[in-house]
C-alpha cells in the first residue's frame, strides 16, 4: 500500500511569488490534514478535510493560504503571495473515517515539503 | 489550552545505552497519544500509540512507551539504542475532541558510536 506522498519535496521561491503544494493521501482515506513546522517550533495543525469538505481550518494562518481537495482525493495548498514567515516544512497526513467510533484513527504522514521563501 | 511538552530538545547517548524521551500532555480527557520519528530526509513514521488498556505499549524498532495518568506523561523508552535511531522524535496528543493532533517541539537524538 502506497503511503502519503507530497510534491514537491523542496521549493525555493521569492517573496511575493505563489507556490502550490500537493498531497496524495493513502487510497481510501477520507480524512486529510495539513500541518506545518516552522524551524525550531512544534508541528502545528493547519486544516482538516473530510472527503472534499473542509472540516476544520482553524489553524490556517491567514487568507494567503488556500487549501482545496476537489473530488475528495488529492489536496493542494496554495500560498499566494508568499511571505518570509511562510518558510517551513509542510506535512500532509491522512486517516480513515471511522463511523461510530468515538476517537480519531491514526494519522499517517507524508515526507513533507520544505518551503523556503527568500 | 491543550499542549504537549517535550522538555529535552537534544539528547545524546552512546550506542547500546538505554534511552528515555520525555513527554507530558495537558489534556484531561481520554488520551490518544502517539510517538512519531523523523529520520533525516524522511517523513514522520508512527512508532507507537496509546488509546486505552495496558499502559505499557510496544512499538516498532524495539521502542515502548508507558502512559502514566497521574504524571500526565507518556515517555518513550528503548533498552539499547542503535546508531540508526538517530533522528527527531515527536510526541503528539490527539485527545482534543477534534481530529487534529497537538505536537511537542520534538527531541533530536544523537547516537555516539
Amino acid at each position: 500500500e502506497a503511503g502519503v506522498t507530497q510534491f514537491p519535496s523542496h521549493s525555493v521561491i521569492e517573496k511575493g511569488q505563489t507556490v502550490t503544494l500537493r498531497c496524495d493521501p493513502i487510497s481510501g482515506h477520507d480524512n486529510l490534514y495539513w500541518y506545518r513546522r516552522v524551524m525550531g517550533k512544534e508541528i502545528k495543525f493547519l486544516l482538516h478535510f473530510v472527503k472534499e469538505s473542509k472540516q476544520d481550518e482553524s489553524g490556517m494562518p491567514n487568507n494567503r493560504f488556500l487549501a482545496e481537495r476537489t473530488g475528495g482525493t488529492y489536496s493542494t495548498l496554495k500560498v499566494q503571495p508568499a511571505e518570509l514567515e511562510d518558510s517551513g516544512v509542510y506535512f500532509c497526513a491522512s486517516s480513515r473515517l471511522l463511523a461510530g467510533v468515538p476517537r480519531p484513527d491514526t494519522q499517517y504522514f507524508g515526507p513533507g515539503t520544505r518551503l523556503t521563501v527568500l | 489550552a491543550q499542549s504537549v511538552t517535550q522538555p529535552d530538545i537534544h539528547i545524546t547517548v552512546s550506542e547500546g545505552a538505554s534511552l528515555e524521551l520525555r513527554c507530558n500532555y495537558s489534556y484531561g480527557a481520554t488520551p490518544y497519544l502517539f510517538w512519531y520519528v523523523q529520520s533525516p530526509g524522511q517523513g514522520l513514521q508512527l512508532l507507537l500509540k496509546y488509546f486505552s488498556g495496558d499502559t505499557l505499549v510496544q512499538g516498532i524498532k524495539g521502542f515502548e512507551a508507558e502512559f502514566k495518568r497521574s504524571q500526565s506523561s507518556f515517555n518513550l523508552r528503548k533498552p539499547s539504542v542503535h546508531w540508526s535511531d538517530a533522528a527527531e522524535y515527536f510526541c503528539a496528543d490527539g485527545s482534543s475532541g477534534t481530529y487534529k493532533y497537538i505536537f511537542g517541539t520534538g527531541t533530536r537524538l544523537k547516537v555516539l558510536a
